[in-house]
């Protein structure tokens, strides 16, 4: 069985620029979730989908951030514009349902020069 | 609101010895709990889940955990450490009444041959 996918696996921008991260879940999977992961820290949630639907996105800093997931499969996670601070691992990770253990992608290292 | 502690940032142990990494939580119902094991530049992945049933859990490579109502802990222990146990381990807590996944801080484990 493939695992959650995502890319790209790296990336190095400039404060002010944007930059969009990919995911795509573990087929037949309906809930979705973006997390950041901060040095030092555990994942913070950033924003749950259950398909094509946003049950969760309490912590999504909307100024700068935006999600989706239009087809209830693969999703993307944008922001615009990037600070400094959003130096950070951000992981994908998908379930069957939402009360189910979730499994991770490897995660996006951004780096905000 | 729900949240996880792990007590101990670092935990080390002898190859051989057995090992307990510590996790504390506090929901307002019954939890769900989980361990991962996150190793360097990799996702986290799933290592065992506490839902309902017996308050021992067994999970993958040998791990296990004991949920103990009383005292709101969720110890992961092993019998006998790898040095390829080595890697950080996070607790995580969903309350079922909620959507989030709750994440505690991790604790690095050094298994030292």
């Amino acid at each position: 069985e493939a695992g959650v996918a995502q890319s790209p696996r790296y990336k190095i921008i400039e404060k002010r620029q944007s930059v969009a991260f990919w995911c795509n879940p573990i087929s037949g999977h309906a809930t979705l979730y973006w997390y950041q992961q901060i040095l030092g820290q555990g994942p913070k949630l950033l924003i749950q989908f259950q398909n094509n639907g946003v049950v969760d996105d309490s912590q999504l800093p909307k100024d700068r951030f935006s999600a989706e997931r239009l087809k209830g499969v693969d999703s993307t996670l944008k922001i615009q514009p990037a600070k400094l601070e959003d130096s950070a691992v951000y992981l994908c990770a998908s379930s069957l349902w939402q009360n189910t253990e979730a499994f991770f992608g490897q995660g996006t290292r951004l780096t905000v020069v | 609101a729900q949240s996880v502690a792990q007590p101990e940032d670092q935990v080390n142990v002898a190859e051989g010895n057995p090992l307990t990494v510590k996790c504390t939580y506090s929901v307002s119902g019954n939890p769900y709990l989980f361990w991962y094991v996150q190793y360097p530049n990799r996702g986290l992945q799933f290592l065992l889940k506490y839902i309902t049933g017996d308050n021992l859990v067994k999970g993958s490579y040998g791990f296990e955990a004991e949920f103990n109502k009383s005292q709101t802990s969720f110890h992961l222990k092993k019998p006998s450490a790898l040095v390829s146990d080595s890697a950080l381990y996070f607790c995580a807590v969903r309350d079922p009444g909620a959507n989030n996944l709750f994440f505690g801080t991790g604790t690095r484990l050094t298994v030292i041959p």
